[in-house]
């Protein structure tokens, strides 16, 4: 069973522009959650998509975007990059997702570095 | 506000020893919590979870145990290797919504 892939796996961007990462669940996964993970804040909860609706919204600002599509498959976007958007993004997915104890699965990373 | 907090930033120890990694939570009563293994570079790797409800959980050498009087989880590894280095996070949510401490950086050395 292949696992969460995450594309591209590394990215230098400038600041000002945007960029989209790309998290393809496991088979059957139906729910996708985003982080982000830098070395002061640690991992932080961007957002959830489960059936191409958002569930939950992290305390993140509104440059930070995401989607789902039918094949459950999701995309985050950042717009207007700042320094301190550079950071690991990991994706997570769950089978259903009903179950508040169902195991999270991560994926690689996509690393973003904004010059 | 909900606040969950690993002892320290790097614990070192020899191998074959016991490492013991501390999680604190406040301000909350979480049902559960997990504890995940990171690999620089990598996404975190789901190990164990615990409920309230269970004072003790085992995994091969892995053990982890949840006191909701003291608000803590500790999580142990035994008969530690090199290949245990990594860093350790324990986390709570619901809904796919995870917390996650900073994280506590194990380094067993030979």
């Amino acid at each position: 069973k292949a696992g969460v892939t995450q594309t591209p796996r590394y990215l230098i961007k400038t600041r000002g522009q945007q960029v989209t990462l790309s998290c393809s669940p496991i088979s059957g996964h139906r729910s996708v959650s985003w982080y982000q993970q830098t070395p002061g804040q640690g991992l932080q909860f961007l957002f959830e998509y489960f059936s191409e609706t958002q569930r939950n919204k992290g305390n993140f600002p509104g440059r930070f975007s995401g989607r789902q599509f039918s094949n459950s498959r999701s995309e985050m976007n950042v717009s207007t990059l700042e320094l301190g958007d550079s950071a690991l993004y990991l994706c997570a997915t769950t089978r259903a997702g009903t179950a508040s104890t169902d195991t999270q699965y991560f994926g690689p990373g996509t690393r973003l570095t904004v010059l | 506000s909900q606040k969950i907090e690993q002892n320290s930033e790097a614990l070192n120890i020899q191998e074959g020893k016991t490492a013991t990694l501390t999680c604190n939570y406040t301000n909350y009563s979480p049902a559960y919590l997990q504890w995940y293994r990171q690999d620089p570079g990598r996404g975190p790797v789901f190990l164990l979870l615990i409920r309230e409800n269970e004072k003790e959980k085992r995994k091969e050498r892995l053990k982890v145990t949840f006191d909701t009087t003291l608000k803590q989880s500790l999580f142990h590894i035994t008969a530690s290797q090199p290949a245990d280095s990594a860093t350790y996070l324990c986390a709570h949510g619901g809904y796919n919504k995870l917390i996650f401490g900073a994280g506590t950086r194990l380094a067993v050395h030979p």
